[in-house]
C-alpha cells in the first residue's frame, strides 16, 4: 500500500518554462513534506519542505504547494533549467509520536530540454 | 548541513556472502537512518540506528539479515548478510537535520549480487 504516490514517472519540459511535479498521499497523519532531487550516482539532495500548517513555501525558483483537503502537493520550478534534470522524490513524515520515518514516492524523472 | 561519506560506492558480490557498508558523518548526530532503493522503487527505511542502543528495524527487515553497528555519534555500518540477487539495490544512510534543512543522505552504495 503506497502511502505516497508520484503518478508521473517522467516529465519533459522546455528550458524557461514551468515544471510541475505532483505528489499524492493517503495518510492524514503526515504533518510535513519534503522534496528531494537525485542525480545519477549521487544520494538524494534536500530541496524544499513544507509543514502541514502551511499551504505554500517558496525558495527561489522552487515553490511547494500543499492542498491538505485533497492530500496533494506539488513542486513548481520556474523557470526550468537544464541543470534541473534529475529524479525528484516526494517524501512525507509524521512527527506526532516522535516518529522520524520518512515515506517516499517512487520519483519523477524530470528532463529539461535546452 | 552535515556531510556524509559513504563507502563503498558500489560493489558486485557473490550470493551467500556479506557486505558491510560504512557511513561517516562530519558532525555528531543522534540518529542515523539506513534506506534501501530497489530498482524502480522508492526509498524504503530499513532501520534507525541510535548510538548506544539497538537499532530499530522496520517491518520486513530483521537484524540477522541487516545487522547495524553504531559505535559513536559520527559513524555507523550496515551489513547485508547472506546475500541473494534480490538484495541488489542502492543502500543509503541518512541523518536528520533541523527540520528546515530536512534529512541529508550519503551518496549511496550500489550493490549487485550475482
Amino acid at each position: 500500500d503506497q502511502q505516497v504516490k508520484q503518478n508521473s514517472p517522467s516529465l519533459s519540459v522546455q528550458e524557461g518554462r514551468i515544471s510541475i511535479l505532483n505528489c499524492d498521499y493517503t495518510n492524514s497523519m503526515f504533518d510535513y513534506f519534503l522534496w528531494y532531487k537525485k542525480y545519477p550516482a549521487e544520494g538524494p539532495t534536500f530541496l524544499i519542505s513544507i509543514s502541514s500548517i502551511k499551504d505554500k513555501n517558496e525558495d527561489g525558483r522552487f515553490t511547494v504547494f500543499l492542498n491538505k483537503s485533497a492530500k496533494h502537493l506539488s513542486l513548481h520550478i520556474v523557470p526550468s533549467q537544464p541543470g534541473d534534470s534529475a529524479v525528484y522524490f516526494c517524501a512525507a513524515g509524521a512527527r506526532q509520536g516522535g516518529s522520524e520515518k520518512l515515506v517516499f514516492g517512487k520519483g519523477t524523472k524530470l528532463t529539461v530540454n535546452p | 548541513s552535515a556531510v556524509i561519506s559513504q563507502k563503498p560506492s558500489r560493489d558486485i558480490c557473490q550470493r551467500g556472502t556479506s557486505l558491510t557498508i560504512q557511513c561517516q558523518v562530519d558532525s555528531q548526530v543522534t540518529m542515523m537512518f539506513w534506506y534501501r532503493q530497489q530498482p524502480g522503487q522508492s526509498l524504503t527505511l530499513i532501520a534507525t540506528a541510535n548510538q548506544g542502543s539497538e537499532a530499530t528495524y522496520e517491518s520486513g527487515f530483521v537484524i540477522d539479515k541487516f545487522p547495524i553497528s553504531r559505535p559513536n555519534l559520527t559513524f555507523s555500518t550496515l551489513t547485508v548478510s547472506n546475500m541473494s540477487p534480490e538484495d541488489s539495490s542502492i543502500y543509503l544512510c541518512s541523518v536528520r537535520q533541523p527540520l528546515f534543512y530536512g534529512y541529508t543522505f550519503g551518496s549511496g552504495t550500489r550493490l549487485t549480487v550475482v
